[in-house]
């Protein structure tokens, strides 16, 4: 069965520490996207990187990089130098190519981060 | 530009009204999407359009009714509604139907109902 896991509910940090937020996934199916999604309080869903099942390399944007493992089914999203801006809930999801008729987003509880001045 | 509009931001409503949100995209995205999220939850999707037809309804009750009028335009018909199908509702656009492709989000309704 599909699943996402997010084991953090909530993590609160002081401005310019590092966080690392934690994704563990489960699927049988062998090709599947892994994204991760930033809700701030206005309500709003930000895309923020898509990864596909074939694509194990790590990726990094500015403040924020990705660690894609398949060995662990692990998907994890580090936020460096973590700025107030960054405080919102942030949400891990997966979708399978097989899924049919069932296709859809998995969603993970989501991580609500809290970066303090 | 990637940018999903919604409206109203809000809403009231009682249990006997008649209401309409409003979704509108000019990604040229080919699937627009309907979600509903309640408080510390991720988002329930409700209703999936792809080429302006109806693909994907996840059981929603029929006092929601979607309409794609035309690709950039999804509206949400809501009536009767119960108090606890207030929530947030967001509206979302992809490329295409597809588990490859990523959603883009507006920045929801916020709906009451009493």
């Amino acid at each position: 069965a599909q699943k996402v896991t997010q084991a953090q509910t909530e993590i609160s940090v002081v401005e310019k520490e590092d966080v690392t937020l934690d994704c563990v996934y489960e699927t049988r199916d062998t090709t599947y996207y892994l994204f991760w999604y930033k809700q701030p309080p206005s309500g709003e869903l930000v895309f923020l990187i898509r990864r596909n099942s074939f694509d194990e390399q790590n990726e990094i944007s500015g403040r924020y990089s990705w660690n894609f493992q398949k060995s662990t089914s692990s998907f994890n999203f580090t936020i460096t130098a973590s700025q107030v801006v960054d405080s919102a809930v942030y949400f891990c999801a997966l979708s399978e190519h097989n899924a049919g008729n069932n296709r859809k987003l998995i969603w993970g509880l989501g991580t609500s981060l809290a970066v303090n001045p | 530009d990637t940018e999903v509009t919604q409206t109203p931001k809000h809403l009231v409503m009682g249990m006997t009204n008649k209401k309409s949100l409003k979704c509108e995209q000019h990604m040229g995205h080919r699937a627009m999407y309907w979600y509903k999220q309640k408080a510390k939850k991720p988002p329930e999707l409700m209703f999936v359009y792809s080429y302006e037809k109806l693909s994907i309804n996840e059981s929603v009750p029929s006092r929601f009714s979607p309409e794609c009028p035309n690709s950039s335009l999804l509206n949400l018909h809501l009536h009767a509604l119960q108090p606890e199908d207030s929530a947030l509702y967001l509206c979302a656009s992809s490329q295409e139907d597809g588990s490859t492709y990523e959603q883009y989000f507006g920045p929801g309704t916020r709906l009451t109902v009493t």
